[in-house]
Formats: C-alpha cells, sequence, structure tokens
C-alpha cells in the first residue's frame, strides 16, 4: 500500500530557503502510475497547490509560487524534495505531499494518498 | 484559472439530517476533473468522490456526488457524528489545481 510521508526543518527564517521531503514507501516513486503533489495550508486558512510532477519529469508549479520552487526526485532514496525560496511569513503553512494514480498523459484520478503534513513556521 | 465557490460557508445540521453541499466553478471543469475532499484539524485531506461521482476507496455510501461543467454537489445522507468536518472541492482539470474556500458543517 502506497505511502507518503513529509519531513522537514519546522522553523525557517525570512528570506532563508525551505526545503521538505516526502519519503515514499509502498511503491516506487519511478512508477508511471503515479503521479506526486505538494500542497500546503496556512492557518486558519483553505487548501493550496503548490506543485505536481510526473514520474516520467513533466512538472507543473502554481504560478504564484512558481518563480521561488523546485520539484526535485532522488530515484535512490525513493522520495521527493519542495525547495522554496526566500520565504516569509506568508509561507508559514501545514505542507502536505500527496500521490495520485495516473493513467495515460491528462488521465488522472485526483491525490488520494496523503501524507500526515509537516508544520513551518517562518520566524 | 478556474475559481471554485462553495455554498453555503456554514451549513449547521444534526447527526441523520442530509447536507448538500454546492461547489461553482468560474468556467466549465474539462472532463469533469471535480473532486471532494473532507479535512479535519490535525488530519490530512481526504478524497471522498471525483469525477465528479465516484466515491474513492472505502468511502461509505452515504457521501455521493453529482454535477457537471460548472455546478457541483456533495450530499451526505444521514450525517454521522464523524462527518462534521470542513468541505473542500477541487478541480484536478488544467493547472492551476484550485480548491474552493470549504464549507464547514456544524453539528
Amino acid at each position: 500500500q502506497l505511502q507518503v510521508q513529509e519531513s522537514g526543518p519546522g522553523l525557517v527564517k525570512p528570506s532563508e530557503t525551505l526545503s521538505l521531503t516526502c519519503s515514499v514507501s509502498g511503491g516506487s516513486i519511478t512508477n508511471t502510475d503515479y503521479y506526486w503533489g505538494w500542497f500546503r495550508q496556512p492557518p486558519g486558512k483553505g487548501l493550496e497547490w503548490i506543485a505536481y510532477r510526473y514520474s516520467g519529469g513533466s512538472t507543473y508549479y502554481n504560478p504564484t509560487l512558481k518563480s521561488r520552487i523546485t520539484i526535485s526526485v532522488d530515484t535512490s532514496r525513493n522520495h521527493f524534495s519542495l525547495t522554496l525560496t526566500s520565504v516569509t511569513a506568508a509561507d508559514t503553512a501545514t505542507y502536505y505531499c500527496a500521490s495520485g494514480r495516473s493513467y495515460n498523459p491528462g488521465v488522472r484520478d485526483p491525490f488520494d494518498v496523503w501524507g500526515q503534513g509537516t508544520s513551518v513556521t517562518v520566524s | 484559472e478556474i475559481v471554485l465557490t462553495q455554498s453555503p460557508g456554514t451549513l449547521s445540521l444534526s447527526p441523520g439530517e442530509r447536507a448538500t453541499l454546492s461547489c461553482r466553478a468560474s468556467q466549465g471543469v474539462y472532463t469533469d476533473y471535480l473532486a471532494w475532499y473532507q479535512k479535519k484539524p490535525g488530519q490530512p485531506p481526504k478524497l471522498l468522490v471525483f469525477g465528479p461521482s465516484t466515491r474513492a476507496t472505502g468511502v461509505p455510501h452515504r457521501f455521493s456526488g453529482s454535477g457537471s461543467g460548472t455546478d457541483f454537489t456533495l450530499t451526505i445522507d444521514r450525517l454521522e457524528p464523524e462527518d462534521f468536518a470542513v468541505y473542500y472541492c477541487q478541480q484536478y482539470s488544467t493547472t492551476p489545481l484550485t480548491f474552493g474556500q470549504g464549507t464547514r458543517l456544524d453539528i
């Protein structure tokens, strides 16, 4: 059974770079049956999509964050990572990684496997 | 960008009643790629229904989704105490993926 779990620093200073990792278990991150994403939820606010990546490499970013984010994959460790540069207090949130089923280009299910989330405070 | 507007903002009901949640898109959701998630404090979002009427694995039959194009509905029959949470609709047809602002279902 596929599972994902986030890890990260918890506290980041303003203007610094946030790096989060999503560890994948129960399946391979190179399996083209899946795609992988990042989301966040600021305290007291709604959910926001950050980015997602197909196992084949195609990556899509939220335009509001695109200039500051990078998604990378480490196949040897079976994990993928989110890097967010120049953080501000507005980046304080619980960050989630997730996975969904992908069938063909453009044919996919929504994200159905989610990590428990990791809380990040920028201060 | 597809803007999703959920109504009502808050819905106050009692166990055993039926809840009807609405999600309206600013433009047609291609291939009806619309999903509903349940969110409780301290927990990740839980996928309920998608596409827009397919229940996710393990989701009780009292949850049902309907709609097409720009208007979608999540119906919860015979509310159970554990159903009181915040519900989000999400379109996953085009980027940026977007969520509605949420409907809080209060007991």
